[in-house]
This record gives C-alpha cells, structure tokens and sequence, in this order.
C-alpha cells in the first residue's frame, strides 16, 4: 500500500540552486495537489493538477514551477532556491469525481535553503 | 471564498480528560468538513469527514465531531485522551465541486497530553 510517495525526504540546498521534488501516487487518482507547511501556518497550497494535462496556482505559486508528467506523477520545481522556501512539503491527492474530498497525503519532504 | 480557524494554537489537557479541539469556518456553499491528524515527522491523515446527513461523525482512535450549521463549526471532541494522542490537528474545508475542490486548512492546534 504505497499510497502517495514522495522523493526526497530531507534535502539541503544553497540559495540560487535548483532541484524538483518527486511525487507519485498509485490509487488512480485524478487530482494532484502541492503544499507547503510551515510552524503556526497550516499548510498552505502551491500548485494544483485537476486533472492529466493541467496545472493551476495555488496561494503560494511564486518560486515555484510544477509538472503533471502523467496521471501518477506531479514534480515541483524550485529554480532558484531562496531562504524563505525553507519549509516542509507536501503532496497530496484525491479522486474528483464522486470524492468528498478527502485528501491522502505524502510523508512530507523537508527542504533546507541555505 | 472559503476559510478555517482553529481557535488555539496548543491545547494541554491530562491523560483521561475530555479533548475539545475547536474549529469554525466560513463557505458560501454547504461544504465537505473534515479534521486530519500529523504525527511528528509524518504525513496528515484522515481523521474523520463530514458530508451529508448525520452531524455527529464518528472518526478514528475514538474521535468524533459535530457539524453545527447554525454556529458554522467542526469541533472536535474525545471522552479520554490518551498519550498517542499527542500529534498537530487540522481541521480543513472543501466545496463540493466535482473538480478541483481545493481544500483550505486551518493554521492547526498542537494537542499535548500530560501522564
């Protein structure tokens, strides 16, 4: 039951460099979606992916580039890494049609920026 | 637009007291209600939801909430805690569009349990 996995778990980077954190999940699920937490914030959402082939901002887009490869994957991408995107990231996903919307969530992966 | 806010950031209680973990929010259509669980260094799991029909759901580990459409609030309740209660609680909203559906967060309360 692997569910929602992301890669990697723990990263440390310098401010300026880039890197694309890995998500997939194998429920068959249409919708993909990307957030960020941080202490006292909840959590908050950057992109989203409604469906296969489409890509939307969420609260928090900017920094960020996101990639539906397919049905089971969705990347973020952090191209010029900055201190304030120290945070843990998570991704989560969930079915649309006939959902209540339950989301079903990765372990998180925590980035440093240096 | 849609918003959540979980009245208290850390909430203390002993082991065998009443958990009340307290959660209102504000949507401009009936919505999906639901509280999820973080353990430390986890994921979120699902606690429990609300849809449609009875408004006292019944969740895991003993939890339950009551939906109160008149007071636009999700509080989530336990008899007796217990230690493995101890994790962040987030309460969350979602409208019941068939796509997208993007679910809002609230900012989460930190639940400790002391022996």
């Amino acid at each position: 039951n692997a569910g929602v996995t992301q890669t990697p778990k723990f990263q440390v980077l310098k401010t300026g460099q880039s890197m694309t954190l890995q998500c997939a999940q194998d429920m068959n699920h249409n919708s993909m979606y990307w957030y960020r937490q941080d202490p006292g914030m909840g959590l908050r959402l950057i992109y989203y992916s409604a469906s296969e082939g489409t890509t939307d901002k969420g609260e928090v887009p900017n920094g960020y580039n996101v990639s539906r490869l397919n049905k089971r994957e969705f990347s973020l991408r952090l191209e010029s890494a900055a201190p304030s995107q120290t945070s843990v990231y998570f991704c989560a996903s969930r079915q649309t049609q006939g959902s209540t919307g339950e989301l079903f969530f990765g372990e998180g992966s925590r980035l440093t920026v240096l | 637009a849609q918003s959540v806010t979980q009245l208290g950031s850390h909430v203390s209680v002993s082991e065998g007291a009443l958990v009340l973990l307290r959660c209102n929010y504000s949507s401009s259509v009936p919505p999906y209600l639901f509280w999820y669980v973080q353990y430390p260094n986890q994921g979120l799991q699902l606690l429990l939801k609300y849809t449609t029909g009875a408004t006292l759901v019944k969740g895991i580990n003993g939890f339950e909430a009551e939906f109160k459409k008149s007071e636009t609030s999700f509080h989530l309740t336990k008899p007796s805690a217990h230690m493995s209660d101890a994790a962040e609680y987030f309460c969350a909203v979602s409208d019941r569009q068939a796509n997208a559906g993007k679910s809002t967060f609230g900012d989460g309360t930190t639940l400790t349990v002391k022996p």
